[in-house]
């Protein structure tokens, strides 16, 4: 089953405007981290942010906001007052807690993002 | 600067060819992964290591090998039986043996098959 669901494929939206990315997850474990990474044109995975499952707080950073609910397994993402340099593939990942081999990241689909100018 | 180096950034490679993408890092990191990132599909893992000498497959690890001989060192071996290769090959890293740890990626390895 898929641990980590974006179902917004593509979105466009006119500069300036905000937008919401969707992330559901799925997972058994009462510890587990997410993570939202950006993903521009020239192809290298750049790092967000990190929420371990204890931390509810909503996080703010410049134009970023981050929703954590565990009540309903999402961790949607919002760009306020978007721009183009925000074009981009956004993917939300998820790490349950480590096995005798480690952890592993689970990734969802990716929600390629275009901002108009 | 520490970070991520993979090569060649684009490979083109004929049918019934071995190829091997490099990865190297000066993160001081133990943990080590490939993926790969085909259109509307997000990132699949190949394989991923924990310490030098060990390897672990992932779910797509058919057709691919790797080898952890150093810690900086982690080069994907894309062989003849994986049968549909040409895709986005990422290397990533991560700090520590446990715990979540951020994934810190190289800029990638573009593989086409002619």
């Amino acid at each position: 089953a898929q641990k980590v669901t974006q179902a917004q494929t593509e979105i466009s939206v006119v500069e300036k405007e905000d937008v919401t990315l969707d992330c559901v997850y799925e997972t058994r474990d009462t510890t587990y981290y997410l993570f939202w990474y950006k993903q521009p044109p020239s192809g290298e995975l750049v790092f967000l942010i990190r929420r371990n499952s204890f931390d509810e707080q909503n996080e703010i950073s410049g134009r970023y906001s981050w929703n954590f609910q565990k009540s309903t397994s999402s961790f949607n993402f919002t760009i306020t007052a978007s721009q183009v340099v925000d074009s981009a593939v956004y993917f939300c990942a998820l790490s349950e807690a480590p096995s005798n081999t480690g952890n592993q990241f689970y990734f969802g689909t990716g929600t390629s993002l275009t901002v108009i100018p | 600067d520490g970070g991520i180096t993979q090569s060649p950034k684009y490979l083109f490679r004929k049918e019934g060819q071995n190829v091997t993408l490099s990865c190297e890092q000066n993160l001081n990191h133990d943990a080590m992964y490939w993926y790969r990132q085909d259109p509307g599909q997000g990132l699949r893992l190949i394989y991923y290591s924990q310490i030098v000498n060990d390897f672990q497959k992932g779910d797509i690890a058919e057709g691919y090998s790797v080898s952890r001989e150093k810690k900086e060192s982690f080069p994907l071996t894309v062989t003849s039986a994986q049968k549909n290769p040409t895709a986005f090959y990422l290397c990533a890293s991560s700090g520590a043996l446990s715990g979540a740890n951020v994934l810190t990626f190289g800029a990638g390895s573009r593989l086409t098959v002619l």
